[in-house]
């Protein structure tokens, strides 16, 4: 089955606590992306990759890192967690960057930072 | 600016009848799409429909279509039918041609709640 894997989905850490949410997909995608989302913001992107060790930051890139070693992986790192990044995480792969390539998303992982 | 703006925080419809989720999107390209996905209250994100800008035809897949307005600058989302199952949030998002990231941008998102 074609999917995208996140995990964990429900995370609770303290502040400061480095922590690694990971990603997979099984449909050698070459586009992935990370986004948070937030009560009446939508989803904002955190960082993407074009293809493997290719990565950019989005718009909230602040306080995450990322790394693209293999295609299907593409595991979010919070080095020193902070309250501010208690959100819902989605993971998303698509085909390629052309217009009409849907995103498909992981389940999410929601994170909480206390 | 908001690229994408959804002005309908909740939105209420009677089982069996028809509702439309607004969507106005801010863009200087002439190349781009639009696409809208569904998240259930079990959190995933389910895509139902894409309309790309040169589309000269509005979307449609099954019970969902999307009523593009190019001049307008809106792609509404259309639900037919609504049924229980469709109480959801709904999100607009847009994928331009500029830039080499090409992300997704999000629109705040609608609650659509199908009354019985």
């Amino acid at each position: 089955e074609a999917q995208v894997t996140q995990n964990p989905r429900y995370l609770i850490t303290v502040t400061g606590k480095k922590l690694t949410v990971t990603c997979s997909q099984n449909m050698n995608h070459e586009y992935m992306s990370w986004y948070r989302q937030d009560p009446g913001l939508g989803l904002r992107q955190i960082y993407y990759s074009m293809n493997v060790e290719v990565t950019d930051k989005g718009d909230v890139p602040e306080g995450y890192k990322v790394s693209r070693k293999e295609k299907r992986n593409f595991p979010l790192i919070l080095e020193s967690p902070s309250p501010n990044q208690t959100s819902l995480y989605f993971c998303a792969s698509s085909p390629s960057r052309w217009m009409n390539t849907e995103a498909f998303f992981g389940q999410g992982t929601r994170l909480t930072v206390v | 600016a908001q690229k994408i703006t959804q002005t309908q925080p909740g939105m209420f419809v009677q089982e069996k009848e028809a509702v439309t989720l607004d969507c106005t999107y801010d863009t200087s390209d002439q190349s781009y799409g639009l696409f809208w996905y569904k998240q259930p209250s079990s959190g995933e994100m389910i895509f139902l429909i894409y309309q790309g800008s040169y589309d000269e035809q509005n979307a449609t897949e099954g019970r969902y279509s999307l009523n593009f307005q190019k001049a307008r600058k809106s792609a509404n989302l259309v639900i037919s039918a609504s049924q229980l199952g469709d109480s959801a949030m709904y999100f607009c998002a847009m994928r331009e041609v500029s830039g080499s990231a090409r992300q997704l941008t999000f629109g705040s998102g609608t609650q659509l709640t199908v009354l019985p």
